[in-house]
């Protein structure tokens, strides 16, 4: 079945530092991609998808490309914020349904 | 368009009770999730119903049940909770089934098992 592997954390970097965290993924196919935030004390927020290979997600300043070749996700920031300080998830879905597969997440903190 | 949401948000149980938890999806969402979330396992998903049926479901032992009514809103029970229970457990909506409709999450339900 999919699955989908992400660097362990935690990363800590310092305000205006640029962020890659990566995301690996096997499955059948060319499945869906999604980023996933997690701030603390709260629910999953969806950050930013990708449908297809070669499909680009961004949001929030955040972007990341889905590359068949390499079958990665990587999710990129060019200079992060100290309110970007978050746990991110990389998820698949596992089946056809739509039941996600998530990585183990990946605690990012920013520090002034 | 209010969110997902949750109910209650926190919760604090014995050993051997059993525990109801509530969702209610985006207006609009006919699909609901759940997913059982701790440190050692990371998240887990637990079933997934469609109007009112349950299509989907993980690997967690017959103690883990749920329904969807006919509005959407959804309920998951755990019966005789066990201390591995304690967990965060999140609701998801989508406004339908396949790996098109993205997810969206509720703030969760804290479960705590004494």
């Amino acid at each position: 079945g999919n699955s989908v592997t992400q660097m362990e954390g935690p990363v800590t970097l310092s305000e205006e530092a640029f962020l890659t965290i990566n995301c690996t993924y096997t499955a059948t196919g060319y499945p869906s991609l999604f980023w996933y935030v997690q701030y603390p004390g709260e629910g999953l927020q969806l950050l930013l998808k990708a449908t297809k290979a070669d499909d680009k997600g961004s949001n929030k300043g955040f972007e990341a490309t889905y590359r068949k070749e390499t079958t990665s996700f990587h999710l990129e920031k060019g200079s992060v914020q100290v309110s970007d300080s978050a746990v991110y998830f990389c998820a698949s879905p596992l089946d056809s349904w739509g039941k996600l597969q998530f990585g183990a997440g990946t605690q990012v903190v920013v520090t002034p | 368009k209010a969110g997902v949401t949750q109910t209650p948000r926190y919760l604090i149980k014995t050993r051997g009770q059993q525990v109801t938890l509530s969702c209610s999806p985006i207006s609009g969402h006919r699909s609901v999730s759940w997913y059982q979330q701790t440190p050692g396992q990371g998240l887990q998903f637990l079933f997934e119903y469609f109007s009112e049926t349950q299509r989907n479901k993980g690997n967690f032992p017959g103690r883990f049940s749920g329904r969807q009514f006919s509005n959407s809103r959804s309920e998951m029970n755990v019966s005789t909770l066990e201390l591995g229970d304690s967990a965060l457990y999140l609701c998801a909506s989508s406004r339908g089934q396949g790996t098109s409709y993205e997810q969206y999450f509720g703030p969760g339900t804290r479960l705590t098992v004494t």
